[in-house]
């Protein structure tokens, strides 16, 4: 089926450890985003790529960065994880940028600092 | 900025009854998208329900429908028949038709728990 797929599904890192989260897809998407939801919060928008036009929020921190190799693939790299990037982190496409168009979401990696 | 605002933190309904989540927003723009995701335990985010802010008619989507209030900015999410596996956080969502910096601006989430 297609799908968003998002490895690995938990990952524990060390305060300062670089870590990468990937994310794939089969649905031949444009758009792929990166969301990071805290425990009881809403997920909060970290940057999209359009094809391969990187939009970066205003309020994601320095210490977050994301790449797009090709249109399957989307990573996103925290350079210094602090105690306060736990959370979950969830990839998402979308067949084209607009609002009517839906987004897929994967299942998520739940990220754990230590 | 716009705003959305889950008022229901938790709540529970018995299975084959109807339940209603609640959502507010805030917003000067008058072209915009409202949804309704569902996130299982577990599992990912799926689009339960939209709804486009210039359409008069509430959308439907089998027991899933809602209730959508322009001028008051409000739009509930109406579950009929409750299943055990409609279980999980419902998130209320806004996206601008006129912004197009493609964001989706979430509430924080009503936990739906589902009684047997």
């Amino acid at each position: 089926d297609a799908m968003v797929i998002q490895n690995p599904r938990y990952q524990v890192t060390q305060f300062g450890k670089p870590v990468t989260l990937s994310c794939s897809q089969t649905l031949n998407h444009n758009v792929m985003y990166w969301y990071q939801q805290k425990s009881s919060q809403a997920p909060k928008l970290l940057f999209h790529y359009y094809d391969k036009d990187f939009n970066n929020e205003a309020d994601t921190p320095d210490n977050f960065q994301s790449r797009r190799p090709n249109t399957s693939f989307c990573f996103l790299d925290i350079r210094s994880p602090g105690l306060g990037d736990a959370a979950m982190y969830l990839c998402a496409t979308s067949r084209e940028a607009g609002s009517y168009n839906e987004q897929f979401f994967g299942p998520g990696t739940r990220l754990t600092v230590l | 900025a716009q705003t959305v605002t889950q008022s229901q933190p938790e709540m529970s309904v018995q299975e084959a009854e109807t339940v209603t989540l609640s959502c507010t927003y805030d917003t000067s723009e008058s072209d915009y998208y409202l949804f309704w995701y569902k996130q299982p335990p577990s599992r990912q985010m799926i689009l339960v329900i939209r709804q486009e802010a210039y359409k008069q008619q509430n959308a439907t989507e089998n027991r899933f429908s809602v209730n959508f209030q322009k001028a008051a900015k409000s739009f509930s999410l109406k579950i009929s028949d409750s299943q055990l596996g409609d279980a999980a956080m419902y998130f209320c969502a806004y996206r601008s038709e006129m912004n197009r910096d493609d964001k989706i601006i979430f509430g924080k989430g009503t936990r739906l728990h589902i009684l047997p």
